[in-house]
């Protein structure tokens, strides 16, 4: 399968600063990377979608101006949490998707899991 | 409803054991179906597709049922490895986007 990486890991930042999380697809050109957030014991639910050159689309109840989606490349979308408070404390992660591919398989980065204190 | 239901667990079962997990969807209009597995703090890994005419994988067999709207996941000689949530995604209708379930999870006792 296809490799997906995110960075940071984890990050731990103060109430009311800004996190930037990057997902990179390795070894293919994502036309579409999506974005999920997963609580504890909770399951993952899709935040926005972005696809490359143009605005991301968010799902319904997530803040477009808190969540900033940035899809330069075909190979990289960045997730910026603005303003974060603790109540944005989760494990982000990112999947990568290509119209190219026969299949419809998403392909997960390992995540990145946010600490706000 | 929820759009992708499935019994949260856990089921414990001993090793050796054959288990089942069953989802069902809500949205008949559904084309893609997947399990996937998480283990605990990473992220979800493709266990299998889920096709029509049902797909095994080894010791996993995977069902669909589109006049009930189910999936089921079917694993035989459950090894301690296997412990993790097991996660039933669908595709939401139209789209590439993916509805997941909450998750089903499996605890394998030595």
């Amino acid at each position: 399968g296809a490799v997906v990486s995110q960075h940071p890991s984890w990050v731990i930042c103060k109430s009311g600063t800004s996190v930037k999380i990057e997902c990179r697809s390795l070894d293919f050109q994502a036309t579409t990377m999506f974005w999920y957030r997963q609580f504890p014991k909770q399951s993952l639910m899709l935040m926005a979608t972005s696809n490359e050159g143009s605005k991301a689309t968010y799902e319904q109840g997530v803040e477009k101006d808190k969540f900033l989606i940035n899809h330069a490349s075909l190979t990289l979308s960045t997730l910026t949490v603005t303003s974060a408070h603790p109540e944005d404390s989760s494990f982000y992660i990112c999947s990568a998707y290509s119209l190219r591919r026969e299949d419809a398989e998403q392909f997960f980065g390992p995540g990145t899991r946010l600490t706000v204190l | 409803r929820k759009e992708v239901e499935q019994d949260p667990g856990p089921f414990n079962v001993p090793e050796g054991a054959t288990v089942a997990f069953n989802c069902t969807y809500s949205n008949s209009a559904s084309q893609s179906f997947f399990w996937y597995r998480q283990d605990c703090r990473k992220e979800p890994k493709l266990l299998m597709s889920v096709y029509s005419s049902g797909n095994e994988d080894g010791r996993f067999t995977a069902q669909l049922n589109r006049a009930s709207q189910y999936i089921s996941l079917l694993i035989r000689d459950s090894k301690l490895s296997d412990s993790a949530t097991y996660l039933c995604v669908v595709n939401k209708p139209g789209t590439y986007k993916y509805i997941f379930g909450t998750g089903t999870r499996l605890k394998v006792l030595a």
